[in-house]
């Protein structure tokens, strides 16, 4: 089992659509949760970042984290055919020798 | 915000020459860069640790000889490609974080530098 999972998709939504993204983990040290998103050709920007389990909500995204379950998901509202991209979930240990660790990366594609 | 300055952006070169690509933290110390490589349709991998003043940290099997990493300063880190071969064609990205803060800050990255060797 991969220490993280996550559906590469592809996800294809129409514009204003609720988009739902999910990783889930092994790892059970994994205190840091961060989401990037990836345009084609583009380094990762980050979207999201939480520490532990709870919900973080920053304009039309909002991150929740469920230790207890191993499952982090990205909601996006309202979604924009500018919110088309790969989006990546990554997580990493306490410490800063911890490595963070991706997953996959799911391609999102909003239709106008 | 935290912003990384990747360059080039894109390179093309010959097989047997070496290509070197900067990576700058344009608004914060950084004492520890990381180098990824990302191929078509695939996660990071992460492939070296460049730390400020001392050696780089390479993950397994990575070569150390053919990716050599200099970290000379506190905003500045380079990855340069040796004797560069079409199979070293990809797409290489950096990040920094202020680790000297806070050891759990996240990671930022650089736009990326898409290699070909020709």
């Amino acid at each position: 089992q991969k220490e993280v999972e996550q559906d590469p998709g592809p996800l294809s939504v129409p514009e204003g659509a609720i988009v739902s993204l999910n990783c889930t983990y092994s790892n059970s040290a994994f205190q840091y949760f961060m989401w990037y998103r990836q345009y084609s050709r583009k380094g990762p920007e980050l979207l999201m970042y939480t520490y532990s389990s709870g919900n973080k909500e920053d304009g039309r995204f909002t991150a929740q984290v469920d230790k207890s379950s191993k499952y982090i998901s990205l909601f996006i509202r309202d979604s924009q055919p500018s919110d088309s991209a790969t989006y990546l979930c990554a997580m990493k240990g306490q410490g800063g020798s911890e490595k963070l660790v991706f997953g996959k990366g799911t391609k999102l594609t909003v239709n106008p | 915000g935290a912003v990384v300055s990747q360059h080039p952006s894109r390179v093309i070169c010959k097989s047997g020459t070496s290509v070197k690509i900067e990576c700058r933290s344009l608004d914060f110390q950084a004492t520890t860069m990381f180098w990824y490589r990302q191929f078509p349709k695939q996660s990071l991998m992460l492939m070296a640790t460049s730390n400020e003043g001392s050696k780089a940290t390479y993950e397994q099997g990575v070569e150390k000889d053919k990716f050599l990493i200099n970290h000379a300063s506190l905003t500045l880190s380079t990855l340069t490609v040796t004797s560069a071969h079409p199979e070293d064609s990809s797409f290489y990205i950096c990040s920094a974080s202020r680790l000297s803060i806070n050891y759990n800050s996240p990671l930022h990255f650089g736009n990326g530098t898409r290699l070909t060797v020709t």
